[in-house]
């Protein structure tokens, strides 16, 4: 998988957009980008992906460099609940991988009130 | 529409004992992803199923086994169990093999081995 850089933490207030930023300098021209959260002691939840384009669904928004080199998560409306672990995966198209998804140690988003 | 089902929720073994873990599938999902998850780190790739074949492995040694049923349902069976073990479980289902299909997560299953 491309490897991704993401801050360790970020803190957020309530009601306010939170930008979670991600490079993946390495990233090639078919893969996508993909953002995973986890909220404590739950299972990771998909939240939205994208190739190139910027991509919007009712949890977030997602914006990608005109490079592809880096992309930004968009919560619009950060609440208590969105405190969790993002992470920002690109897996690969096929090989060895095939399958796997590469969770780094993502980043802390904490909202407070 | 069911969700990802992992039983049990919680499980405690003594080192060299052998386990297994079970996983259902979200519905109309064919593929499973297992993952291990240590305490404050990621989520790592154990192997991915797809319609009752192993489609892919991580850096696990061969006493992580898994298999999946026709129904799609799937085990994770873990031999000689060691310290170092001990973590969470997470089983993932999508509706195609590979890792570009969203993986919907279960709850997980948190293995302490003693």
């Amino acid at each position: 998988d491309a490897k991704t850089t993401q801050p360790t933490s970020m803190d957020c207030a309530e009601g306010r957009a939170a930008n979670l930023p991600c490079n993946h300098s390495t990233i090639s021209g078919n893969e996508y980008v993909y953002w995973y959260r986890q909220i404590h002691s739950q299972g990771p939840q998909y939240i939205i992906h994208g190739l190139k384009n910027n991509e919007t669904n009712e949890m977030a928004s997602l914006i990608i460099t005109e490079d592809r080199k880096s992309s930004t998560l968009i919560l619009p409306h950060a609440t208590l609940r969105d405190t969790a672990v993002y992470y920002c995966i690109v897996p690969n198209a096929g090989g060895t991988s095939y399958g796997k998804l590469t969770f780094g140690q993502g980043t802390i988003l904490t909202v407070h009130p | 529409e069911t969700g990802v089902t992992q039983s049990p929720t919680h499980l405690i073994k003594t080192r060299g004992q052998q386990v297994t873990l079970r996983c259902s599938s979200q519905s109309g999902h064919n593929t499973v992803s297992w993952y291990q998850q240590a305490l404050g780190q990621g989520p790592q790739f154990i192997f991915q199923y797809y319609r009752e074949e192993e489609n892919g492995r991580g850096n696990f040694p061969p006493r992580f086994s898994g298999l999946q049923f026709p129904n799609y349902s799937s085990e994770l069976n873990v031999n000689a169990l060691e310290l170092d073990d001990s973590a969470l479980y997470l089983c993932a289902s999508s509706l195609q093999r590979g890792a570009l299909d969203t993986q919907y997560f279960g709850p997980g299953t948190r293995l302490t081995v003693l």
